[in-house]
Formats: structure tokens, C-alpha cells, sequence
């Protein structure tokens, strides 16, 4: 199975909302991520986990908090977004020692009101 | 920032023709990925090549890597209609820190 799997596909939330995305992979990969990515834009690195630990924060915003419960697991939980964080939000996961590709998941849509 | 800059930026060829992309980028790296994206989906991993590597093949793609220009190409010969998606490179700088850095992409249209 190499696929990574991404819920919901589509995510309308106001700004006072709390909302969570969820990622999950059975590739038995070790290091997961989070990019955020705009229309005609790349993929933005937001955050990496290796071994369920948090080793990279991009300078993320706190309204944006990773949670990592499990090898398997990958959440990204949403507080009070602002309209300019709408956009595609992408989970990735890999092998930690490289140089090994990422396998990435669909994306959720995500649309801040 | 470390962000590569590809060109052409978009690119529309007839079906059947070689389309070739670069990707140029700014610090040393250890290995340069392609990865192709169709419209608004998730990234698929093309082709890995390493520092040390000049030439990669697979399948119907070349990749080459200049590191003395901080350069690399893909080739997609005998182009196909699903070939059509924007085309990405990614520079990984740092074993071990699982970081990737995407250039700034290509968008490919095969005319059929």
C-alpha cells in the first residue's frame, strides 16, 4: 500500500471555527509533513515529524498546530484562520534517512470564510 | 529563500514531441526530485538523482544535474496527452533533515 490518504477533501470553515485535517499512511514511513500550497504556487514546507516528533516548524503561525498521535497519524488542527490561509494544504510522508522520495496525499481544499 | 526558479514557466507542445524543463537553484545540494502534480491534486515522485549523479534515466524521462551551474533538466520524450500537469523540482540541501525546497514549476499542456 502506498498511498497516502487525506480527510476531508473539502473544508469550508469560518474564522471562529476549530477544524481539523487528517493524514494517514501505512507505508510504515517514519517522517510525515505538512505544505500548505497556493493556485500557481509550490508546495510550502509547513512542518516535518520524525519519529512523532516535531523536528521542523517553519515559522508557522499558532492558529496552525500539528499533532502527530502515532507512527501512522498525522493531524493538523485549524483555530481562527484568517481568509489568506484558504488554499491546499498537502500531507507527505517518507522514509527519515535519506535520499528517499515523499509519497503525497491528495490535499484537502481548504476555504476560510 | 532557497527556492529554485524552472523554466519555461508554462510550456504547450503537440503530442508526440520531447518537452524539456530546467530548474536552476541556489545552494548545494545532495539530491535533486521531480515531481509532477496534476491540477489540483497531490505531487508524484518522478525521478531522484544525486550530487554525485550527471544522468538518470527512467522510462520516457532523462534528468540531468550540473551542480558546478546549480542546474538540473527534465526531458519527457514521445510526450503523451496525460502527460499534461505542472512539473516540479525539488532540492533536498541536508541529509537527514527530511527537507525539501520545490521550485517554482512548470506547466505542461500536451496538445493532442
Amino acid at each position: 500500500d502506498t498511498e497516502v490518504t487525506q480527510t476531508p477533501k473539502h473544508l469550508v470553515m469560518g474564522m471562529t471555527n476549530k477544524k481539523s485535517l487528517k493524514c494517514e499512511q501505512h507505508m510504515g514511513h517514519r517522517a510525515m509533513y505538512w505544505y500548505k500550497q497556493k493556485a500557481k504556487k509550490p508546495p510550502e514546507l509547513m512542518f516535518v515529524y520524525s519519529y512523532e516528533k516535531l523536528s521542523i516548524n517553519e515559522s508557522v503561525p499558532s492558529r496552525f498546530s500539528p499533532e502527530c498521535p502515532n507512527s501512522s497519524l498525522l493531524n493538523l488542527h485549524l483555530h481562527a484562520l484568517q481568509p489568506e490561509d484558504s488554499a491546499l494544504y498537502l500531507c507527505a510522508s517518507s522514509q527519515v534517512y535519506g535520499p528517499y522520495e515523499q509519497y503525497f496525499g491528495p490535499g484537502t481544499r481548504l476555504t476560510v470564510t | 529563500s532557497q527556492q529554485g526558479e524552472e523554466d519555461p514557466q508554462a510550456l504547450s507542445i503537440q503530442e508526440g514531441e520531447n518537452a524539456t524543463m530546467n530548474c536552476s537553484y541556489k545552494t548545494s545540494i545532495n539530491n535533486l526530485q521531480w515531481y509532477r502534480q496534476n491540477s489540483g491534486r497531490g505531487l508524484v515522485h518522478l525521478i531522484l538523482i544525486r550530487s554525485n549523479e550527471r544522468e538518470k534515466h527512467s522510462g520516457r524521462l532523462r534528468v540531468t544535474l550540473d551542480t558546478s551551474k546549480k542546474s538540473s533538466s527534465l526531458l519527457i520524450t514521445a510526450s503523451r496527452a496525460a502527460d499534461t500537469a505542472s512539473y516540479f523540482c525539488a532540492t533536498e540541501a541536508n541529509f537527514g533533515n527530511e527537507k525539501l525546497t520545490f521550485g517554482t514549476g512548470t506547466r505542461l499542456t500536451i496538445i493532442p
